[in-house]
């Protein structure tokens, strides 16, 4: 069954706000990575985390990964439409990557 | 700059039917999988390669089988097609499983009648 679970499954914001996803694993990860889909297109590599309470930032986006390491985020500042898409943790746990079930993000403008 | 290449785009099949899904990555990648990905079940995997001649079953490999002849290439094939096996399959490639990233091809919308 699925290892990951990733919240909300859809979340529409107006442009401008800020958006949260969350991903929840039932097993410690070795690391975590976040991918982004644009809609009619393939996941795109984000970013990986590595380590206990990592934080990392891009632009606009933060992501974190849980001290348990079995948690992590990812949070939008003030959304543009361009950040219109999926967005997808995929956990290690052994030799595979599991995949959460995503958010699709709606952005309005 | 090609990376992760996949044919066919789209295809119908007739339940019971055969085919392969082709996979070629330009990037001289150890590590190749192949996922499918169904409404609110994100991506599952379904088998992946450590390398040339080697495959394993990942999350999801009822139904389905697969070759790594060469390094570049990695086969997916459907046997005997049935309607639960409508999804769009995207395969990927890596340099190592554990902390790299994959790299993603277009997919393939495959629909079984």
């Amino acid at each position: 069954g699925q290892q990951v679970m990733q919240i909300p499954q859809y979340q529409h914001v107006q442009e401008g706000e800020d958006f949260t996803t969350y991903c929840n694993s039932s097993t410690t990860l070795s690391n975590i990575q976040w991918y982004k889909q644009r809609p009619g297109g393939h996941p795109v590599f984000l970013i990986q985390l590595v380590k206990s309470g990592e934080v990392k930032k891009q632009k606009r986006l933060t992501f974190q990964f849980g001290e348990a390491k079995k948690n992590s985020s990812l949070h939008i500042t003030a959304t543009q439409t361009t950040d219109v898409g999926t967005y997808f943790c995929a956990g290690r746990t052994g030799n595979q990557f599991y995949f959460g079930t995503g958010t699709s993000l709606t952005v309005i403008p | 700059n090609a990376g992760v290449t996949q044919t066919p785009k789209f295809r119908v099949l007739k339940t019971g039917q055969s085919m392969t899904l082709l996979c070629a990555q330009d990037m001289n990648h150890e590590y190749m999988y192949w996922y499918r990905q169904d409404p609110g079940m994100g991506l599952r995997l379904i088998h992946y390669s450590v390398g040339e001649g080697t495959t394993a079953k990942g999350e999801v490999p009822d139904g389905y089988n697969v070759s790594r002849l060469k390094k570049q290439n990695f086969l997916l094939g459907l046997e005997s097609a049935a309607p639960s096996q409508t999804s769009v399959y995207f395969c990927a490639s890596s340099w190592w499983q554990g902390n790299q990233p994959q790299h993603f091809g277009d997919g393939t919308r495959l629909s079984i009648l």
